[in-house]
């Protein structure tokens, strides 16, 4: 699976749009953006994934570059309790490929109030 | 929503002893996974299970770990002799197949003294 580089660490207002970038420029052509977040020790929690179309669900966007060497998740009203460790995560889904996720460090998102 | 349920949510064990950690699975999953987060750092995979077998597994996967499947809904993580470094947060996940997030449970905290 191709490594992904995310920021350390970023804050967002509440309220505001919080724009979290990835960047994995070793993608391959069958290899899927995952997100994930973790709130303070829960599991993970799947938030959006995505080939090379932009997505969108009730929890967040995914726009991806045209080149798919980076994409950015974005949580449109940021609240408090988003506050969170994100993960991006590039990996091949489907055929008999069901296999582990590679956790990086994430970035913590810190929402103010 | 269907929920990964893990049971208990804290365990604490005599260095030493075995310990049986426990998950029931989203019903209709087919590939289920463990994963382990020591205190402050990343998530990391243990092992996938697919068709009643192990998919995959890690190097900390070793020869103390077992997964089993016993009864078609739970799946359950043993770890025979439990060491000091053992002691994490242990997380099973499950997986409907393509076009899906995993869903991750909320957690087993293993506390081995």
């Amino acid at each position: 699976d191709a490594k992904t580089t995310q920021p350390t660490s970023m804050d967002c207002a509440e309220g505001r749009a919080a724009n979290l970038p990835c960047n994995h420029s070793t993608i391959s052509g069958n290899e899927y953006v995952y997100w994930y977040r973790q709130i303070h020790s829960q599991g993970p929690q799947y938030i959006i994934h995505g080939l090379k179309n932009n997505e969108t669900n009730e929890m967040a966007s995914l726009i991806i570059t045209e080149d798919r060497k980076s994409s950015t998740l974005i949580l449109p009203h940021a609240t408090l309790r988003d506050t969170a460790v994100y993960y991006c995560i590039v990996r091949v889904a489907g055929g008999t490929s069901y296999g582990k996720l590679t956790f990086g460090q994430g970035t913590i998102l810190t929402v103010h109030p | 929503e269907p929920e990964v349920t893990q049971t208990p949510s804290h365990q604490v064990t005599q260095m030493g002893q075995e310990v049986i950690l426990r998950c029931v699975p989203i019903s209709n999953h087919l590939y289920f996974y463990w994963y382990r987060q020591i205190l402050g750092q990343k998530v990391e995979f243990l092992v996938s299970f697919y068709n009643n077998e192990i998919s995959e597994k890690s190097e900390i996967f070793d020869d103390q770990f077992s997964v089993e499947r016993p009864d078609g809904s739970n799946f359950t993580l043993k770890i025979r002799s439990t060491k000091l470094e053992d002691s994490a947060m242990y997380f099973c996940a499950s997986l409907g197949g393509l076009g899906y997030g995993y869903t991750f449970g909320s957690g087993t905290r293993l506390t081995v003294v």
